[in-house]
């Protein structure tokens, strides 16, 4: 059972461009977190979906920024028009369920870069 | 709104030492606690989870202790060695499982 993953692994987009931020999460998980962690800044959540639903968006961007997660295939995290200060590292963690004894899995995260 | 705090910031140690990090957190109705580990340019591994109902766990030379009524968390790490260097996170979950997160622990010990 592969971890969760994300892809890709670096990304380097110039000011302007679009960014898509793919994570595919655990098998039999339905439950997907992004978290973004700033340069020299801890990591703060973004948006919580499940399939085809956004539950919790109260960490996103109000401008440029939007998530998904369709019935089939991966998550995805999506950033419009990119600017120098999108740049770091974008987390994704997924859950098989939503209470207490729940441990969330992370992935190995994108690095974005804004050139 | 949750805060999450974790002290000390930075910590070195010799090989073999036994130490403690610290964790604190501003609103005590949590659904739980995590403590991860972070090593440079990597993801987040997950080391140990206390439910809110809990007290502590265990998990080979790694011990986490919660108190919820205080907002405090330690996590205790017995005769710590080269390879335990990293940083420390400390997470706590709110409802939805949605995590807050400390700033971290940046902890190297020396051989």
């Amino acid at each position: 059972n592969a971890g969760v993953m994300q892809n890709p692994r670096h990304l380097v987009r110039r000011r302007g461009q679009e960014a898509r931020l793919r994570c595919s999460p655990m098998k039999g998980h339905s439950h997907v977190y992004w978290y973004r962690q700033l340069p020299e800044e801890g990591l703060k959540f973004m948006v919580y979906l499940q399939k085809e639903n956004i539950i919790d968006e109260s960490g996103m961007p109000k401008e440029r920024f939007s998530a998904e997660f369709p019935k089939e295939g991966p998550s995805i995290l999506r950033i419009q028009q990119v600017v120098r200060g999108d740049s770091a590292a974008y987390f994704c963690a997924s859950s098989p369920a939503v209470n207490m004894n729940t441990e969330a899995f992370f992935g190995q995260g994108t690095r974005l870069t804004v050139v | 709104k949750q805060e999450v705090t974790q002290i000390p910031a930075a910590l070195s140690v010799p090989e073999g030492e036994n130490l403690v990090l610290n964790c604190s957190f501003t609103d005590s109705a949590i659904y739980n606690l995590q403590w991860f580990r972070q090593d440079p340019g990597k993801g987040l591994t997950s080391l140990l989870l206390i439910q809110s109902s809990q007290r502590e766990q265990t998990s080979g030379r790694l011990n986490a202790s919660l108190d919820k009524s205080s907002g405090r968390s330690t996590l205790y790490i017995a005769a710590s060695q080269p390879g335990d260097s990293a940083t420390y996170l400390c997470a706590v979950g709110e409802y939805g499982n949605k995590l807050v997160f400390g700033a971290g622990t940046i902890l190297r010990v020396k051989s």
